[in-house]
């Protein structure tokens, strides 16, 4: 069954660290597109990245890097010197295509960062 | 360009009533989908429109049902509430008509059912 997995529900650091969350997917497809989402306390997730199975290049961007392997189906995004700013929850996510050939997202619970100044 | 806009923004309804959540999309976008998220479910997916179809849905009680408008608004109705129902209910839009283009999301609708 398709799944993605944040297995730390809540993260604290002090600011100017780095920390990286983590996420775990599994599919049993070959194309599929993973994403992360930031949802601040507003409430609408704001899109950050996707990336797409076939390009396991890692990206930087700014401060956040994002590091996919597919042979461990994890999909990890760091921050670098962390603001508190960045204080929200994160969410990765999965799409794959569905019987009906459109696609449909999967979330993971979230990661509650919390960058304490 | 204006966001996604969900209306209202807080609701307070009592077991058994129903309820209807407003979403409008993002000027051309013609998909919108519907998420409910509640602390530590994560968002779970509820169904999704593009041109007035339902093209996918989730696994939730025929309780909940949406429906898409000429114009891609889209509006969801929880018909005999419980208290479970209680959560965070998303809108999201994107453009393309395939859903794995990146999605744009609503501030939400914050549903408490007592």
């Amino acid at each position: 069954a398709q799944k993605v997995t944040q297995a730390q529900t809540e993260i604290s650091v002090v600011e100017k660290e780095d920390v990286t969350l983590d996420c775990v997917y599994e599919t049993r497809d070959t194309t599929y597109y993973l994403f992360w989402y930031k949802q601040p306390p507003s409430g609408e997730l704001v899109f950050l990245i996707r990336r797409n199975s076939f390009d396991e290049q890692n990206e930087i961007s700014g401060r956040y890097s994002w590091n996919f392997q597919k042979s461990t189906s994890s999909f990890n995004f760091t921050i670098t010197a962390s603001q508190v700013v960045d204080s929200a929850v994160y969410f990765c996510a999965l799409s794959e295509e569905t019987t009906s050939g459109t696609y449909k997202y999967i979330f993971g619970t979230g990661t509650r960062l919390k960058v304490l100044a | 360009k204006a966001g996604v806009t969900q209306t209202p923004r807080y609701l307070i309804k009592t077991r058994g009533q129903q309820v209807t959540l407003s979403c409008s999309p993002i000027s051309g976008h013609r998909s919108v989908s519907w998420y409910q998220q509640t602390p530590g479910q994560g968002l779970q997916f509820l169904f999704e429109y593009f041109s007035e179809t339902q093209r996918n849905k989730g696994n939730f009680p025929g309780r909940f049902s949406g429906r898409q408008f000429s114009n891609s608004r889209s509006e969801m109705n929880v018909s005999t509430l419980e208290l479970g129902d209680s959560a965070l209910y998303l809108c999201a839009s994107s453009l393309a008509s395939r859903t794995n283009e990146k999605l744009f999301f609503g501030s939400g609708t914050q549903l408490s059912v007592l």
